[in-house]
């Protein structure tokens, strides 16, 4: 089974500072990555989404990496604000329909 | 975009009743759903998949007689939990594909369902 980690479990930075959030996964047989973001008691909102096939995606001041062979993506945040302060998770789709969600990184952008 | 309503956003019920969740993908089709359940600084839990037309495919130690699961058309799936107890409180959440388009497409949740047992 799938086993997706996400490191750091918090963060706290500085407005106006970039950020890397990490996701790890086990299985490198994936057909997608995927990064959200969860505000607090509320649903999840897809950021980006990576195909297996893809090094990267790119979404204003998000920039999502993949690199299948070592099992691991990366959330770039460019020029945080304190509206990014949230918890991210990511999630990886081995088998086309069942999603593996990390254990998420809380985000804190400090005024 | 794909949009996915979630009902109801909140909900509090007394022990041994019965509460029933609507997932609505709005502007496509999907023929899977799933649901999952988040404890409190924790992540997402799948607890089923949701099939058009068949039977709800459970994941090792969700009790499928408790959270009943029906797929009774291409937009909507409803999760009922049965009998609730206190340890039934969490927030439950799904999410749904475009059937049309496949894995490649993004996964869209709806906002999810705030359930508390007292």
């Amino acid at each position: 089974k799938q086993e997706v980690t996400q490191i750091p479990a918090a963060l706290s930075v500085p407005e106006g500072e970039n950020l890397v959030l990490n996701c790890s996964f086990t299985d490198s047989a994936i057909y997608n990555l995927q990064w959200f973001r969860q505000d607090p008691g509320k649903g999840l909102t897809s950021l980006l989404l990576i195909q297996s096939s893809q090094r990267e995606q790119t979404s204003g001041r998000l920039n999502a990496s993949l690199d299948k062979s070592s099992g691991r993506s990366t959330l770039y945040i460019a020029a945080s604000q304190p509206g990014d302060s949230a918890t991210y998770l990511c999630a990886s789709t081995n088998t086309g329909n069942q999603f593996y969600f990390g254990t998420g990184t809380s985000l804190t952008v400090i005024p | 975009g794909a949009v996915v309503s979630q009902h109801p956003s909140r909900v509090i019920c007394k022990s041994g009743t019965s509460v029933k969740i609507e997932c609505r993908s709005l502007d496509f089709q999907a023929t899977t759903m799933f649901w999952y359940r988040q404890f409190p600084k924790q992540s997402l839990m799948l607890m089923a998949t949701s099939n058009e037309g068949s039977k709800a495919t459970y994941e090792q130690g969700v009790e499928k007689d408790k959270f009943l699961i029906n797929h009774a058309s291409l937009t909507l799936s409803t999760l009922t939990v049965t009998s609730a107890h206190p340890e039934d409180s969490s927030f439950y959440i799904c999410s749904a594909r475009d059937s049309r388009q496949g894995v490649v497409t993004p996964l869209h949740f709806g906002n999810g369902t705030r359930l508390t047992v007292t």
